[in-house]
């Protein structure tokens, strides 16, 4: 597996169920980031979690990192349908230089 | 401020064509990152550059490919006598100081090549 492996690679839910998604990691990390990708779109910075945080919040976004584990998860609450998109973990490796390392994206649909 | 601009949108060429691909930055950031996005996968980090310096290389295809950030202009990233393969999204990222923490992506550029 790589660094910033998403799991699952697909998601299909109904409006207003909670979305999970999982983020595994191979190294140590300064800090692990998430951003959302709309079909055919740029990437939109979600939420950064640094390596000393264990739970952040933002709206209704909530991520968690597990450094002992080498993982992540962002859970998406109350899903809306504008919530389809792409979602992918990076990876701030620590002496990795000035990159971030991604994973392959869960694909979230959400389902009216 | 209109954030990190990316042009052209969509880019078609045919095989042994070159590509310019043109990215700037935000206002204020002196940090420009390119990343490549394969159709169904993640980013990859191709380069990082600083005004008229790449820093790190590390991820760009050893022929080819080269990124310049001159002193006054966008970055460019050029590849040269280009093949199917090379059909994906290049995405440009800059920010204010060294370091991902600070990163604003621009919307991309699709090539295809045909």
């Amino acid at each position: 597996s790589q660094q910033g492996e998403e799991d699952p690679q697909a998601l299909s839910i109904q409006e207003g169920e909670n979305a999970t998604m999982n983020c595994s990691y191979k190294t140590s990390i300064n800090n692990l980031q998430w951003y959302r990708q709309n079909s055919g779109r740029g990437l939109v910075h979600l939420i950064l979690i640094r390596s000393n945080e264990r739970e952040k919040h933002s709206g209704r976004l909530r991520v968690t990192l597990d450094t002992s584990k080498k993982s992540s998860s962002l859970l998406i609450t109350a899903s809306r349908a504008a919530d389809t998109a792409s979602y992918f973990c990076a990876t701030d490796v620590t002496g990795g230089g000035n990159k971030l390392t991604f994973g392959t994206g869960t694909q979230l649909k959400v389902e009216l | 401020n209109a954030g990190v601009m990316q042009n052209p949108r969509h880019l078609v060429r045919r095989r042994g064509q070159e590509a310019r691909l043109r990215c700037s930055p935000m206002k204020g950031h002196s940090h420009v990152y390119w990343y490549r996005q394969l159709p169904e996968e993640g980013l990859k980090f191709m380069v990082y550059l600083q005004k008229e310096n790449i820093i790190d290389e590390s991820g760009m295809p050893k022929e080819r490919f080269s990124a310049e950030f001159p002193k006054e202009g966008p970055s460019i990233l050029r590849i040269q006598q280009v093949v199917r393969g090379d059909s994906a999204a290049y995405f440009c990222a800059s920010s204010p100081v060294t370091g991902p923490s600070g990163y604003t992506f621009g919307s991309g550029t699709r090539l295809t090549v045909v």
